[in-house]
Protein backbone atom coordinates (compact mmCIF):
# COMPACT_ATOMS: atom_id res chain seq x y z
CA UNK A 1 0.00 0.00 0.00
CA UNK A 2 0.84 3.58 -0.01
CA UNK A 3 2.93 4.87 2.70
CA UNK A 4 5.56 7.71 3.96
CA UNK A 5 8.73 7.01 6.27
CA UNK A 6 10.39 10.16 7.54
CA UNK A 7 13.16 10.60 10.30
CA UNK A 8 12.08 10.42 13.77
CA UNK A 9 13.02 13.27 15.91
CA UNK A 10 12.82 15.27 18.12
CA UNK A 11 15.56 17.44 16.40
CA UNK A 12 17.38 20.27 17.61
CA UNK A 13 19.11 22.60 15.72
CA UNK A 14 20.93 26.49 16.57
CA UNK A 15 19.47 29.23 15.09
CA UNK A 16 20.43 29.83 11.97
CA UNK A 17 21.69 26.13 10.95
CA UNK A 18 20.97 24.10 8.48
CA UNK A 19 17.95 22.14 8.79
CA UNK A 20 16.94 18.48 6.73
CA UNK A 21 13.98 16.57 7.54
CA UNK A 22 14.25 13.34 5.16
CA UNK A 23 10.87 11.60 3.48
CA UNK A 24 10.51 8.69 1.44
CA UNK A 25 7.30 7.21 -0.17
CA UNK A 26 5.64 4.04 -1.24
CA UNK A 27 3.16 4.81 -3.60
CA UNK A 28 1.55 3.71 -6.90
CA UNK A 29 1.79 6.08 -9.66
CA UNK A 30 2.69 9.25 -9.55
CA UNK A 31 1.41 10.91 -5.99
CA UNK A 32 1.52 14.37 -5.13
CA UNK A 33 3.72 15.02 -1.90
CA UNK A 34 3.56 17.98 0.60
CA UNK A 35 4.99 19.30 3.48
CA UNK A 36 2.90 20.40 6.38
CA UNK A 37 3.59 21.94 9.75
CA UNK A 38 1.71 22.16 13.06
CA UNK A 39 2.59 24.62 15.69
CA UNK A 40 1.33 24.03 19.64
CA UNK A 41 -2.53 23.50 19.58
CA UNK A 42 -3.00 24.67 16.48
CA UNK A 43 -4.05 22.40 12.92
CA UNK A 44 -1.87 21.64 9.96
CA UNK A 45 -0.45 24.30 7.44
CA UNK A 46 0.63 23.55 3.99
CA UNK A 47 4.14 24.31 3.89
CA UNK A 48 4.76 23.63 0.53
CA UNK A 49 3.61 20.77 -2.50
CA UNK A 50 4.90 19.50 -5.50
CA UNK A 51 2.94 17.38 -8.24
CA UNK A 52 5.25 15.59 -10.77
CA UNK A 53 8.79 14.54 -10.91
CA UNK A 54 11.27 17.02 -10.38
CA UNK A 55 9.18 19.72 -8.98
CA UNK A 56 10.41 21.83 -6.09
CA UNK A 57 7.94 23.49 -3.79
CA UNK A 58 9.40 26.70 -1.90
CA UNK A 59 7.61 28.54 0.88
CA UNK A 60 9.13 30.55 3.73
CA UNK A 61 12.52 29.39 2.85
CA UNK A 62 11.77 25.57 3.29
CA UNK A 63 12.40 23.77 0.02
CA UNK A 64 11.38 19.99 -1.51
CA UNK A 65 12.23 18.39 -4.11
CA UNK A 66 10.00 15.68 -5.63
CA UNK A 67 12.82 12.63 -6.65
CA UNK A 68 11.03 10.33 -8.52
CA UNK A 69 14.03 8.01 -8.84
CA UNK A 70 14.45 7.85 -5.08
CA UNK A 71 11.02 8.40 -4.13
CA UNK A 72 11.99 11.08 -1.81
CA UNK A 73 10.45 14.49 -1.02
CA UNK A 74 13.20 15.93 1.93
CA UNK A 75 12.40 19.06 3.42
CA UNK A 76 15.11 21.93 3.73
CA UNK A 77 15.82 24.93 4.72
CA UNK A 78 19.40 27.25 4.71
CA UNK A 79 18.90 28.73 8.25
CA UNK A 80 16.19 27.87 10.60
CA UNK A 81 14.67 30.44 13.15
CA UNK A 82 13.24 29.69 16.58
CA UNK A 83 10.18 30.77 15.01
CA UNK A 84 10.05 27.19 12.96
CA UNK A 85 10.24 25.14 16.14
CA UNK A 86 7.42 22.88 15.16
CA UNK A 87 5.99 19.49 14.09
CA UNK A 88 6.76 18.68 10.60
CA UNK A 89 5.01 16.04 8.63
CA UNK A 90 5.37 14.73 4.90
CA UNK A 91 2.44 13.75 3.08
CA UNK A 92 1.39 11.92 -0.43
CA UNK A 93 -2.22 12.29 -2.06
CA UNK A 94 -2.15 9.59 -4.87
CA UNK A 95 -4.15 9.74 -8.54
CA UNK A 96 -7.73 9.07 -8.75
CA UNK A 97 -9.76 11.89 -7.49
CA UNK A 98 -9.59 10.89 -3.94
CA UNK A 99 -8.64 13.97 -1.17
CA UNK A 100 -7.38 11.11 1.35
CA UNK A 101 -3.57 12.17 2.61
CA UNK A 102 -1.19 9.44 4.14
CA UNK A 103 1.07 11.18 6.52
CA UNK A 104 4.56 10.49 7.65
CA UNK A 105 4.35 10.01 11.85
CA UNK A 106 6.11 13.67 12.03
CA UNK A 107 9.45 15.38 12.80
CA UNK A 108 9.47 17.47 16.00
CA UNK A 109 11.94 20.61 15.26
CA UNK A 110 13.17 22.34 18.33
CA UNK A 111 15.05 25.61 17.69
CA UNK A 112 17.06 27.26 20.64
CA UNK A 113 18.61 30.44 20.45
CA UNK B 1 -12.49 34.27 3.62
CA UNK B 2 -13.19 31.97 6.39
CA UNK B 3 -10.67 28.80 7.08
CA UNK B 4 -12.16 25.50 8.01
CA UNK B 5 -13.78 25.79 11.20
CA UNK B 6 -14.33 22.80 14.14
CA UNK B 7 -16.26 22.69 16.59
CA UNK B 8 -16.19 22.37 19.15
CA UNK B 9 -12.35 22.75 20.13
CA UNK B 10 -12.62 20.64 23.47
CA UNK B 11 -14.84 18.16 24.47
CA UNK B 12 -14.22 15.39 27.55
CA UNK B 13 -16.71 12.36 27.37
CA UNK B 14 -17.56 9.37 29.69
CA UNK B 15 -16.63 5.70 28.48
CA UNK B 16 -19.76 4.10 26.92
CA UNK B 17 -21.39 7.66 25.75
CA UNK B 18 -21.03 8.55 21.97
CA UNK B 19 -19.84 12.43 20.67
CA UNK B 20 -20.94 14.09 17.49
CA UNK B 21 -17.96 16.73 16.11
CA UNK B 22 -18.47 19.44 13.32
CA UNK B 23 -16.61 20.65 10.90
CA UNK B 24 -17.52 23.80 8.71
CA UNK B 25 -15.38 24.26 5.34
CA UNK B 26 -14.06 26.73 3.09
CA UNK B 27 -16.65 27.90 1.09
CA UNK B 28 -17.25 26.62 -2.36
CA UNK B 29 -14.77 23.60 -0.99
CA UNK B 30 -17.31 20.27 -1.35
CA UNK B 31 -14.68 17.58 -0.32
CA UNK B 32 -14.40 17.00 3.68
CA UNK B 33 -11.46 14.62 4.95
CA UNK B 34 -11.38 13.68 8.61
CA UNK B 35 -8.24 12.58 10.61
CA UNK B 36 -7.43 10.90 13.70
CA UNK B 37 -3.97 12.47 15.37
CA UNK B 38 -2.54 10.50 18.47
CA UNK B 39 0.94 10.21 19.94
CA UNK B 40 1.26 6.26 18.99
CA UNK B 41 -0.50 6.05 15.17
CA UNK B 42 0.42 9.72 14.19
CA UNK B 43 -2.21 11.33 11.47
CA UNK B 44 -4.91 8.49 10.20
CA UNK B 45 -7.57 9.07 7.69
CA UNK B 46 -10.51 8.21 9.08
CA UNK B 47 -13.22 9.21 5.66
CA UNK B 48 -13.81 11.50 3.12
CA UNK B 49 -17.14 13.11 1.83
CA UNK B 50 -17.72 14.43 -1.45
CA UNK B 51 -21.05 15.68 -2.13
CA UNK B 52 -22.93 14.50 0.76
CA UNK B 53 -21.16 10.89 -0.21
CA UNK B 54 -18.74 9.08 1.31
CA UNK B 55 -15.66 8.86 -1.40
CA UNK B 56 -13.20 6.61 1.28
CA UNK B 57 -12.92 5.19 4.47
CA UNK B 58 -10.03 4.70 6.43
CA UNK B 59 -9.29 1.30 8.61
CA UNK B 60 -11.50 2.59 11.48
CA UNK B 61 -14.06 0.11 13.25
CA UNK B 62 -17.97 0.97 12.24
CA UNK B 63 -18.32 3.13 15.61
CA UNK B 64 -17.22 5.99 14.06
CA UNK B 65 -19.16 7.25 11.50
CA UNK B 66 -19.78 10.56 9.77
CA UNK B 67 -21.78 12.53 6.86
CA UNK B 68 -22.36 15.96 4.94
CA UNK B 69 -24.94 17.86 3.88
CA UNK B 70 -26.34 19.60 1.86
CA UNK B 71 -23.81 22.77 2.50
CA UNK B 72 -20.78 20.64 2.63
CA UNK B 73 -20.80 20.92 6.05
CA UNK B 74 -20.08 17.71 7.98
CA UNK B 75 -20.49 15.91 11.27
CA UNK B 76 -18.54 13.06 12.17
CA UNK B 77 -19.89 10.59 15.18
CA UNK B 78 -18.05 7.88 17.73
CA UNK B 79 -20.37 5.78 19.62
CA UNK B 80 -19.55 3.72 22.54
CA UNK B 81 -16.63 5.52 23.28
CA UNK B 82 -13.46 3.67 24.53
CA UNK B 83 -10.49 5.38 26.47
CA UNK B 84 -8.22 4.97 23.09
CA UNK B 85 -10.14 7.39 21.47
CA UNK B 86 -8.97 10.37 22.87
CA UNK B 87 -7.11 12.19 20.34
CA UNK B 88 -7.15 15.19 18.39
CA UNK B 89 -9.21 14.89 15.54
CA UNK B 90 -8.83 17.13 12.73
CA UNK B 91 -11.11 18.10 9.59
CA UNK B 92 -9.76 19.08 5.95
CA UNK B 93 -11.34 20.75 3.43
CA UNK B 94 -10.67 21.00 -0.56
CA UNK B 95 -11.73 21.45 -4.00
CA UNK B 96 -11.25 19.33 -6.17
CA UNK B 97 -8.30 18.73 -9.40
CA UNK B 98 -5.04 17.71 -9.60
CA UNK B 99 -3.33 20.78 -8.38
CA UNK B 100 -5.73 21.29 -4.78
CA UNK B 101 -4.35 21.27 -1.63
CA UNK B 102 -6.51 20.54 1.69
CA UNK B 103 -6.77 22.89 4.06
CA UNK B 104 -7.11 22.07 8.06
CA UNK B 105 -8.64 23.16 10.86
CA UNK B 106 -7.64 23.44 14.46
CA UNK B 107 -9.12 20.19 15.67
CA UNK B 108 -11.30 18.86 18.11
CA UNK B 109 -9.15 17.53 21.11
CA UNK B 110 -11.46 14.89 22.62
CA UNK B 111 -10.72 13.81 26.33
CA UNK B 112 -12.57 10.38 27.40
CA UNK B 113 -12.17 9.38 30.82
Amino acid sequence: GNSVTQMEGPVTLSEEAFLTINCTYTATGYPSLFWYVQYPGEGLQLLLKATKADDKGSNKGFEATYRKETTSFHLEKGSVQVSDSAVYFCALRTQGGSEKLVFGKGTKLTVNP
Amino acid sequence: KAGVTQTPRYLIKTRGQQVTLSCSPISGHRSVSWYQQTPGQGLQFLFEYFSETQRNKGNFPGRFSGRQFSNSRSEMNVSTLELGDSALYLCASSSIGENTEAFFGQGTRLTVV
